[in-house]
């Protein structure tokens, strides 16, 4: 089966550093995305990682762990702006390269004077 | 160089009609798949269209179709419209042979 888990909610407060975790059980495995989606918008794309270890885009950062099936999304100097739903998506394989995306339920994070 | 466009961005449809919404791909992508978003929910997968071909499929009836064009641009279609078909439809572009997928703004359809 296909499952991937993530908390529903979180709340920080500016300035901090708040880490998002994923965990994934599916039956393929071809990548993982991170994206961002405010409310009523359309979800944009954050980060994408294929091998273990962390990824680092300036506030940014992602770490995917595959014997684990676990992957975390961390925010540093948190802004208002960054509160948002965070969507964790796994690429399942496809019958070809073109691979569907699984999502979690994404994570509401709302960010606190 | 235009993003994913999704045309209507808010449709009001009554329970057993029928809809169809509009996707042009990104400038560049050939692939385009559709994403169905319940509130507080995660997207989830609805089908792939690739070289004006179905690809793949999610778990959806066959109520749920959809077409591509030459221009890679896509419709999906919905027939018998439920109440439960309410909902943000996304739409997302890439190249066949990469994963990173763009998203269009959606379109709310609402059922009543």
């Amino acid at each position: 089966g296909q499952n991937i888990d993530q908390p529903t909610e979180m709340t920080a407060t500016e300035g901090a550093i708040v880490q998002i975790n994923c965990t994934y059980q599916t039956s393929g495995f071809n990548g993982l995305f991170w994206y961002q989606q405010h409310a009523g918008e359309a979800p944009t794309f954050l980060s994408y990682n294929v091998l273990d270890g962390l990824e680092e885009k300036g506030r940014f950062s992602s770490f995917l762990s595959r014997s684990k099936g676990y992957s975390y999304l961390l925010l540093k100097e948190l802004q208002m702006k960054d509160s948002a739903s965070y969507l964790c998506a796994v690429v399942g394989w496809g019958l070809d390269q073109g691979g569907k995306l699984i999502f979690g339920q994404g994570t509401e994070l709302s960010v606190k004077p | 160089d235009a993003g994913v466009t999704q045309s209507p961005t808010h449709l009001i449809k009554t329970r057993g009609q029928q809809v169809t919404l509009r996707c042009s791909p990104k400038s560049g992508h050939d692939t385009v798949s559709w994403y169905q978003q319940a509130l507080g929910q995660g997207p989830q997968f609805i089908f792939q269209y690739y070289e004006e071909e179905e690809r793949q499929r999610g778990n959806f009836p066959d109520r749920f179709s959809g077409h591509q064009f030459p221009n890679y641009s896509s419709e999906l279609n919905v027939n018998a419209l439920l109440l439960g078909d309410s909902a943000l439809y996304l739409c997302a572009s890439s190249l066949w042979e990469e994963k990173k997928a763009f998203f269009g703004q959606g379109t709310r359809l609402t059922v009543v």
